[in-house]
């Protein structure tokens, strides 16, 4: 079973910051905490990934709480390519996916 | 340089038949992993091959099996299909493990008639 909570989905006008939380409350110490989003008719693609400190690429941002048992993708700007299901995953030795959030963005 | 490929992109077969799919990693890639995507069950991991050797497998039934070359090119196999297996196949590589970031190759979609 997945070991993450995500919301099924959320809506975010286009331009704006958006904020997709994950609650990861059986988190591990060696587990880090990999977000990955699947555009439509395509594979999955790498976010970002993290461990304890936040995180920033060109994509995205991502804040990890303080007891790491939740952690937040920040989309600093969301265009309409941003539209997929975004997916927070522990890793250990192997990804479990969960369903993932919806992320729809308004035009 | 070149991304994950997998053949075939389409794959027709009946009920009781077998099939074989191809994943060619990212050059330098020794780590391959494969995925079951279907509308009710989402991403589910199968396993995966590192330098030749399955290193984690997932909850599937034995007529799910693989394996990984010394190229690190691998195939995956399912014995006496059934409609329950018509999904989309992925196949992702990274440098060393699951741990690392993995690319997606752009899946075979299977259909089981």
């Amino acid at each position: 079973d997945a070991k993450t909570t995500q919301p099924n989905s959320m809506e975010s006008n286009e331009e704006e910051p958006v904020h997709l939380p994950c609650n990861h409350s059986t988190i591990s110490g060696t587990d880090y905490i990999h977000w990955y989003r699947q555009l439509p008719s395509q594979g999955p693609e790498y976010v970002i990934h993290g461990l304890t400190s936040n995180v920033n690429n060109r994509m995205a941002s991502l804040a990890i709480a303080e007891d790491r048992k939740s952690s937040t993708l920040i989309l600093h700007r969301a265009t309409l390519r941003d539209a997929a299901v975004y997916y927070c995953i522990l890793n250990d030795d192997k990804i479990i996916f969960g369903k993932g959030t919806r992320l729809h963005i308004l035009p | 340089k070149a991304g994950v490929t997998q053949t075939p992109r389409y794959l027709i077969k009946t009920r009781g038949q077998q099939v074989t799919l191809s994943c060619s990693p990212i050059s330098g890639h020794r780590s391959v992993s494969w995925y079951q995507q279907t509308p009710g069950q989402g991403l589910q991991f199968l396993f995966e091959y590192f330098s030749e050797t399955q290193r984690n497998k997932g909850n599937f039934p034995g007529r799910f099996s693989g394996r990984q070359f010394s190229n690190s090119r691998s195939e995956m196999n399912v014995s006496t299909l059934e409609l329950g297996d018509s999904a989309l196949y992925l196949c992702a590589s990274s440098l060393e493990g699951a741990h690392n970031e993995q690319f997606f190759g752009p899946g075979t979609r299977l259909t089981v008639l």
